[in-house]
């Protein structure tokens, strides 16, 4: 069974960090691309980032690039984002998102969310 | 890159159909065959309901459609049934040098 679960969300104060994690099981992790999609409370989905199977590839939205930086260690089956220089617009729920591989450009995985709440 | 567009709310009465539109651009919708849907429940993570515009995932539903023309895509749900309240999400793969991909604005599905 496939699982994404997230961990690392909480309450920090503005311009502080915060290091999101996935830990990926039940597929193999280093075949797939992954993503971090965010829904700020009672909004709708917003996508933040994006890292291929083998780190080759990395894209982030305008919104949150030079202060968001997504990784992976294949290794640990885990994917993470790094944020930085956190604002108020960054509080959401930040979902870990398996891109498919047979349903091409679309993401088949969701993991429940980790709530990240910035604010002073 | 703006979100693609949706109508706020769409309702309906069980076992009627309705449908749901996503416009966006030639960079988008109207450029690539990658306009994929979620439904998602209040609290709950989102679920892959169509992907490449028009193909299911096993286990969703035949009630479920999608279709595209233009830049505008459409999800028809056939057969409402109360379980299909949710919100439901079109996304686009963009060529946008700001985006990998676009989501909706979003449609609360409302069963009468």
């Amino acid at each position: 069974e496939v699982q994404l679960v997230e961990s690392g969300g909480g309450l920090v104060k503005p311009g502080g960090s915060l290091r999101l994690s996935c830990a990926a099981s039940g597929f193999t992790f280093s075949s797939y691309s992954m993503n971090w999609v965010r829904q700020a409370p009672g909004k709708g989905l917003e996508w933040v980032s994006s890292i291929s199977s083998s780190s080759s590839y990395i894209y982030y939205a305008d919104s949150v690039k030079g202060r968001f930086t997504i990784s992976r260690d294949n290794a640990k089956n885990s994917l993470y984002l790094q944020m930085n220089s956190l604002r108020a617009e960054d509080t959401a729920v930040y979902y870990c998102a398996r891109e498919s591989i047979a349903a091409r450009r679309a993401v088949d995985y969701w993991g429940q969310g980790t709530l990240v709440t910035v604010s002073s | 890159q703006s979100a693609l567009t949706q109508p706020a709310s769409v309702s309906g009465s069980p076992g009627q159909s309705i449908t749901i539109s996503c416009t966006g651009t030639s960079s988008d919708v109207g450029g690539y065959n990658y306009v994929s849907w979620y439904q998602q429940h209040p609290g709950k993570a989102p679920k892959l309901m169509i992907y490449e515009v028009s193909n299911r995932p096993s286990g969703v539903s035949n009630r479920f459609s999608g279709s595209k023309s233009g830049n505008t895509a459409s999800l028809t749900i056939s057969g409402l049934q109360a379980e299909d309240e949710a919100d439901y999400y079109c996304s686009s793969y963009t060529s946008s040098s700001t985006l990998l991909y676009v989501f909706g604005t979003g449609t609360k599905v409302t069963v009468l």
